[in-house]
């Protein structure tokens, strides 16, 4: 149980165009998922909390308008990096609440060119 | 002072050997506690919750928590190759009237065959 998962797993895209990744909670419903980004060999930065049926909480410094996300059902949010740029590469995790646990998606690797 | 602290390491053991990794926190109402597994490259698994006082054992695992000291570790017996990974701690923590889920910058364990 309590499976996330995380789509795409990679994506390289051009300098200038907007990503799409897709995390689901598969065997739960999750009214509260987080997404985080990461970089090498660093530590975990929690980018905002997404909560189903209302506006997703942004941690300082993170921009909305570039970083939009919609959590518009019990097991799917979804994050879009708008008119993304190279400094925008990372690993960008979502993971979904079930109790006070957090379980993590696979993960998804943005490189942009 | 961090909110969630560990040390980076890397903490080195032989193969076979206890390892064991601490946690401090600096929230004294935080009620929940985890140990998360980062293989590089890949996002947390999540491996141990414990929410009371003492020891929590499941299989090679043992979580350790104190709530009057503020610490929390890990020990992780017949430690193996395959245990080569990043230990990330986590602790709910109440952060202006809200429970937060906070992270620490890991400590990256190597087991040495």
């Amino acid at each position: 149980g309590a499976v996330v998962s995380q789509h795409p797993s990679r994506v390289i895209c051009k300098s200038g165009t907007s990503v799409k990744i897709e995390c689901r909670s598969l065997d739960f419903q999750a009214t509260t998922m987080f997404w985080y980004r990461q970089f090498p060999k660093k530590s975990l930065m929690l980018m905002a909390t997404s909560n189903e049926g209302s506006k997703a909480t942004y941690e300082q410094g993170v921009e909305k308008d570039k970083f939009l996300i919609n959590h518009a059902s019990l097991t799917l949010s979804t994050l879009t990096v708008t008119s993304a740029h190279p400094e925008d590469s990372s690993f960008y995790i979502c993971s979904a609440r079930l109790g006070v646990e957090q379980f993590f998606g696979p993960g998804t690797r943005l490189t942009v060119l | 002072q961090k909110e969630v602290e560990q040390n980076s390491g890397p903490l080195s053991v032989p193969e076979g050997a206890i390892a064991s990794l601490n946690c401090t926190y600096s929230d004294r109402v935080s009620q929940s506690f985890f140990w998360y597994r980062q293989y590089s490259g890949k996002s947390p698994e999540l491996i141990m919750s414990i929410y009371s006082n003492g020891d929590k054992e499941d299989g090679r695992f043992t979580a350790q928590l104190n709530k009057a000291s503020q610490y929390v570790s890990l020990l992780i017996r017949d430690s193996q190759p395959s245990d080569s990974a990043t230990y990330l701690c986590a602790v709910n923590i109440r952060i202006s009237g809200t429970y937060k889920y906070i992270f620490g910058t890991g400590t990256r364990l190597k087991v040495l065959a």
